[in-house]
């Protein structure tokens, strides 16, 4: 049992370049999230998933679309990166209507 | 939407110390406030929660104070360690299960 798995960990791209970030969980949860994490400013969501098929936008989410794979997987594409992009990106799941969100190990993206 | 305020950003206190780390929110229908603590390059691990049911949850050092009628709820540690040292960041989760968290506190538990 993983839990909540992210790859890569570290990552340094070039600005106007694209990726993905890509996020698993085995704990057959319905909801997930992305965050991004910045000092001094906490944990912002990007985008969630309440349920397989279903996607909906955070408090930022410019600059980033997501798929909703299958009930494991939700994936995070940087289009086309921006310095202000820089920062700690954590996946997390959780039961619907449940209680404790897990969180995944991050990656921690430089954009130059 | 929620807004959720923490204060303070930075607390330090001596070893044995008790800590209190407060937050408000703005809406009332949120229902579920967990306590997460991370250490340097970890990811956020939750220490404690409590539902709105609920106006106090304890376990071993840590507790968890609610106050709907004022939206705010705190978290208090008691007589802290230098393991205790860490950024905690407080949530609310709204109606619709979608959360906003505070921007974090840097506790510093000298020894």
């Amino acid at each position: 049992n993983a839990g909540v798995t992210q790859t890569p960990k570290f990552q340094v791209l070039k600005t106007g370049q694209s990726m993905t970030l890509q996020c698993a969980q085995d704990m057959n949860h319905n909801s997930m999230y992305w965050y991004r994490q910045d000092p001094g400013m906490g944990l912002r969501l990007i985008y969630y998933s309440a349920s397989e098929g279903t996607t909906d936008k955070g408090e930022v989410p410019n600059g980033y679309n997501v798929s909703r794979l299958n009930k494991r997987e939700f994936s995070l594409r940087l289009e086309s990166a921006a310095p202000s992009q820089t920062s700690v990106y954590f996946c997390a799941s959780r039961t619907s209507g449940g209680d404790e969100q897990f969180f995944g190990p991050g990656t921690r993206l430089t954009v130059l | 939407g929620e807004n959720v305020e923490q204060h303070p950003s930075t607390l330090s206190v001596q070893e044995g110390d008790s800590a209190v780390i407060k937050c408000t929110y703005s809406d009332s229908a949120s229902n579920y406030f967990p306590w997460y603590k991370q250490e340097l390059g970890k990811r956020p691990q939750l220490i404690i929660d409590i539902r709105s049911n609920v106006g106090e949850k304890k376990d071993q050092r840590i507790a968890v104070t609610l106050n709907k009628t004022a939206k705010h709820f705190s978290l208090h540690i008691t007589e802290t360690q230098p393991e205790d040292s860490a950024v905690y960041f407080c949530a609310a989760f709204g109606g619709s299960y979608i959360p906003t968290f505070g921007r974090g506190t840097s506790l510093i538990v000298h020894p």
